[in-house]
């Protein structure tokens, strides 16, 4: 059963502390995105990459934030300092995006709670 | 700018009933519409989606309708039951470009009463 994992699925911190949010595609995805999913703004596209090279990070608040696909297993979304207002639940999803098809597949999340 | 307006917020149906929800878009160039569901504590979900060349999909007891003259398109869950109630998310994205990334509506909480 492929699915999306995201590391950790809870992070409380404070105000200052880098925060590192890990996510593990599902294996063949040639794409992946990070959202972030808040009451007020609902979900918003902060990055994503097509087969690892960064095609829109638009979205990140780029003095602080920022994305990385070291490998094909691995992406990770850095908080650095962190600040209250990040607070909200991180989405990974990855999909094989071509041609007509857009199915993403989201991760179950990481929770971020900056004090 | 809020590319995709969903309405309503909430949305309370009695077991068996019908479920309606809507969206509107701006985006001329969008040409790809999922819904999304998702539970509590859980990543959104794919459900169903449309492409504009088509006015309706229907799957199981779940039918997109899409206007694309009046730039609309709306879930219709059928026999709607306990098990759906949900947040359900609209999203629009352009499939002819190397940027597919969905933009979201703000989303609908279902809940279906037993």
């Amino acid at each position: 059963d492929a699915r999306v994992t995201q590391t950790p699925r809870d992070k409380v911190t404070e105000m200052g502390q880098e925060v590192t949010m890990r996510c593990q595609p599902i294996l063949g995805h040639n794409t992946v995105f990070w959202y972030r999913q808040t009451m007020m703004q609902g979900l918003e596209l902060l990055a994503y990459f097509r087969n690892r090279a960064p095609l829109d990070d638009s979205g990140m608040p780029k003095d602080r934030f920022s994305a990385e696909m070291p490998d094909a297993t691995l992406a990770t979304l850095k908080i650095q300092p962190s600040e209250p207002r990040d607070s909200a639940v991180y989405f990974c999803a990855s999909g094989f995006v071509s041609g007509r098809y857009n199915e993403q597949f989201f991760g179950p999340g990481t929770r971020l709670t900056v004090l | 700018q809020q590319q995709v307006k969903q309405s309503p917020q909430s949305l309370i149906v009695q077991k068996g009933g019908i479920s309606i929800i809507n969206c509107a878009y701006e985006n001329t160039a969008f040409d790809y519409f999922p819904w999304y569901q998702q539970f509590p504590g859980k990543g959104p979900a794919l459900l169903i989606a449309i492409r504009p060349d088509v006015s309706e999909k229907k799957e199981g007891r779940f039918t997109i309708s899409f206007n694309k003259s009046a730039k609309q398109f709306s879930l219709h869950i059928m026999d709607s039951q306990p098990g759906d109630s949900a947040t359900y998310f609209c999203a629009a994205s352009i499939m002819d470009t190397g940027r597919r990334a969905l933009t979201f509506g703000s989303g609908t909480r279902l809940q279906v009463q037993p």
